[in-house]
């Protein structure tokens, strides 16, 4: 079967760096999406990654390790206003997207 | 406005009740979904639109039904729902469908609660 998996919730300090894992088993696979949706609010998109590699964005960066079935979201220099829950969603073979179930991150001062 | 509008943001309905859920997108976009978000699970992909054609109805039960009656507009009908169906509903747009690489533009859904 086809399955995404990340941790459910993290907690980290404003100022901080943090990392936020997703492994991902689909059957065939065209990139990795992450998305960020604040409570209450639309899921916004990230980054999109589909070669192996770490791809920069300001303080938000992603990593793909397609033999591992393997990335992850860093955030550095953590802000209260990156609390939010993060969507991790691989593309599969017929273009479908696979979910994970989001990781909730909590800042704290 | 931008983007991707939903209405209404929330929504209390008995089950016999009928009711629509509306979407417009602004962003000249070709396809259009309905995803169905409950707590702590994944996005749940009901429908996909592409030029005004579903292409995509993932055994969803017939109480929900789509319509997309131009590629700006999509709506969800629902009747008869059961108290399982509370959830965040969210629409969604993009380029295309069925191509990789494309990215999704949400709304901020409709939650939905059913007595």
């Amino acid at each position: 079967g086809q399955n995404i998996d990340q941790p459910t919730e993290m907690t980290a300090t404003e100022g901080a760096i943090v990392q936020i894992n997703c492994t991902y088993q689909t059957s065939g696979f065209n990139g990795l999406f992450w998305y960020q949706q604040h409570a209450g609010e639309a899921p916004t998109f990230l980054s999109y990654n589909v070669l192996d590699g770490l791809e920069e964005k300001g303080r938000f960066s992603s990593f793909l390790s397609r033999s591992k079935g393997y990335s992850y979201l860093l955030l550095k220099e953590l802000q209260m206003k990156d609390s939010a829950s993060y969507l991790c969603a691989s593309m599969d073979s017929n273009y479908q997207l696979i979910w994970g179930a989001g990781t909730k991150l909590i800042i704290k001062p | 406005e931008t983007g991707v509008t939903q209405t209404p943001r929330h929504l209390v309905m008995g089950m016999t009740n009928k009711k629509s859920l509306k979407c417009e997108q602004h962003l000249g976009h070709n396809a259009m979904y309905w995803y169905k978000q409950s707590a702590k699970k994944p996005l749940e992909l009901m429908f996909v639109y592409s030029l005004e054609e579903r292409v995509e109805n993932n055994s969803v039960p017939s109480r929900f039904s789509p319509e997309c009656p131009n590629s700006s507009h999509l709506f969800l009908h629902l009747h008869t729902l059961q108290p399982e169906d509370s959830a965040l509903y969210l629409c969604a747009s993009s380029q295309e469908a069925g191509t990789g690489g494309e990215k999704l533009f949400f709304g901020s859904g409709t939650q939905l609660s059913v007595l």
